[in-house]
């Protein structure tokens, strides 16, 4: 079946850094969602993209639909301690049915003051 | 205020006893969701409901039941036959024509 990809797994970074991460597939994907999970909560949706080439901010976040449609990124910019958590990608595929999504299995951030 | 919610936030339970997780959404969204999450892992679909009175099952709804009597309300039992009962439960919701999925805050369950 379809599966998702995020890299990196993990990372650690000094706080006001700027932080890439990005997920991928093998196959198409119509839509994308980025979400943040704080220890111990329900993951909230960052940013929702949905053509490809598209790219979107929410305040210090920027996200991308890639041009291919097999990946996607999220970037953000000017780290601060509350940005730890763990960042799951989402998407719904052309192999997928349209009230699914299929999530990746995440990015671990870390910032060091 | 408008949102999800799911109750309790911790729940204790001894091996071989059924246990129902709570969920209700006043989004007025036709489509809700049971997630399980285990420590590092990403999320893996349990049961879905696109409507009143219908659900279906997702990756790995054995050991697992629902109801969707309400649109509000999508209770999940999890039954003695789930092996591995111990995890974080999440629920989520969307309206009908969007991908876009809300969570709850998640109820994390422990059998012993």
């Amino acid at each position: 079946g379809q599966q998702l990809n995020q890299s990196p797994q993990s990372m650690f970074i000094q706080e006001g850094e700027d932080v890439s991460m990005n997920c991928t597939s093998s196959s198409i994907f119509n839509t994308w969602l980025w979400y943040k999970q704080d220890p111990g909560e329900g993951p909230v949706l960052l940013i929702a993209l949905y053509k490809a080439g598209e790219l979107t901010s929410n305040g210090r976040l920027t996200a991308q639909f890639g041009i291919t449609r097999k990946d996607s990124f999220l970037n953000i910019s000017a780290s601060i301690p509350s940005d730890v958590g763990i960042y799951f990608c989402a998407g719904q595929g052309r192999k997928t049915s349209y009230d699914k999504v299929i999530f990746g299995p995440g990015t671990s951030l870390s910032v060091i003051p | 205020d408008g949102g999800i919610t799911q109750s309790p936030k911790y729940l204790f339970r001894k091996e071989g006893q059924n246990v129902t997780l709570s969920c209700e959404q006043n989004l007025n969204h036709d489509a809700m969701y049971w997630y399980r999450q285990d420590p590092g892992q990403g999320l893996r679909l349990i049961y879905y409901s696109q409507i009143v009175n219908d659900f279906q099952k997702g990756d790995i709804a054995e050991g697992y039941s629902v109801s969707r009597e309400k649109k509000e309300s999508f209770p999940l039992t999890v039954t003695s036959a789930q092996k591995n009962p111990t995890a974080f439960y999440l629920c989520a919701s969307r309206t009908s024509g969007s991908n876009e999925q809300y969570f709850g805050p998640g109820t994390r369950l422990t059998v012993t």
